[in-house]
């Protein structure tokens, strides 16, 4: 299996454009997450899906964030517009159905740069 | 609410032991677990607690108390390569179920 698969892996934009990240999780996986991470404020979850649904969106920081799964092999978490204090690496998970040990499996993130 | 507690840094030698603590408090618990993560790269599943008690896995170890709140993970025979921040991780009840709350990572580093 590929893994989950994030792109880009990189991304330099600037104040003001709309960004769009983008995720394909484990085939099979029903469960997808949305994390961002900084040094200051560590992993924070933004907001995940069960079976293409969003069941909690509670960490989504504003409106200028949004995030859709239009099926189960693919989701994109949207910015905008973006701005400098978004910059952070945005990364991607999926898990299998709920009663396992629900292992969250990451994908290799994308580092965003907003300038 | 939920609340993670692991130490910031730590050091430890090559060939040594060391044991990285987590505390917790919740208000429904449903799992715990520990994740590795090398600079520059995505976190990696280590192990997983839901009953009191010690998981062993090779090197690695992790022990959980739910009666404390409590965790930790033990790494034995330390080598360069263990050098990484890790994460304890854990996941409430219900509708919540599929949602893991991570801590703020212990970066530990691994000196010759």
């Amino acid at each position: 299996d590929a893994g989950v698969i994030q792109s880009p892996r990189h991304e330099v934009t600037e104040m003001g454009q709309e960004v769009t990240l983008r995720c394909k999780p484990i085939s099979g996986h029903n469960s997808l997450f949305w994390y961002r991470q900084t040094m200051m404020r560590g992993l924070e979850l933004l907001i995940y899906f069960n079976n293409n649904v969003p069941i909690d969106d509670s960490g989504m920081p504003e409106d200028r964030f949004s995030a859709k799964m239009p099926n189960a092999s693919f989701s994109t978490l949207k910015i905008q517009p973006s701005e400098p204090r978004d910059s952070a690496v945005y990364f991607c998970a999926s898990s299998p159905s709920a009663g396992s040990k629900n292992i969250q499996y990451f994908g290799a993130g994308t580092r965003l740069s907003v300038l | 609410g939920q609340n993670i507690d692991q130490p910031t840094e730590m050091t430890a030698t090559e060939g040594a032991i060391v044991q990285i603590n987590c505390t917790y408090q919740t208000s429904g618990f449903n799992g715990l677990f520990w994740y590795q993560q090398h600079a520059g790269e995505a976190p990696t599943f280590l192990s997983y607690n839901v009953l009191d008690g010690l998981e062993e896995k090779g090197r690695f170890s992790s022990f959980l108390s739910r009666s404390k709140g409590y965790s930790y993970l033990l790494l034995k025979e330390l080598q360069m390569k263990d050098s990484a921040s890790y994460l304890c991780a854990v996941r409430g009840l219900g509708s919540s179920a599929s949602k893991i709350i991570f801590g703020s990572g212990t970066r530990l580093s691994i000196r010759p």
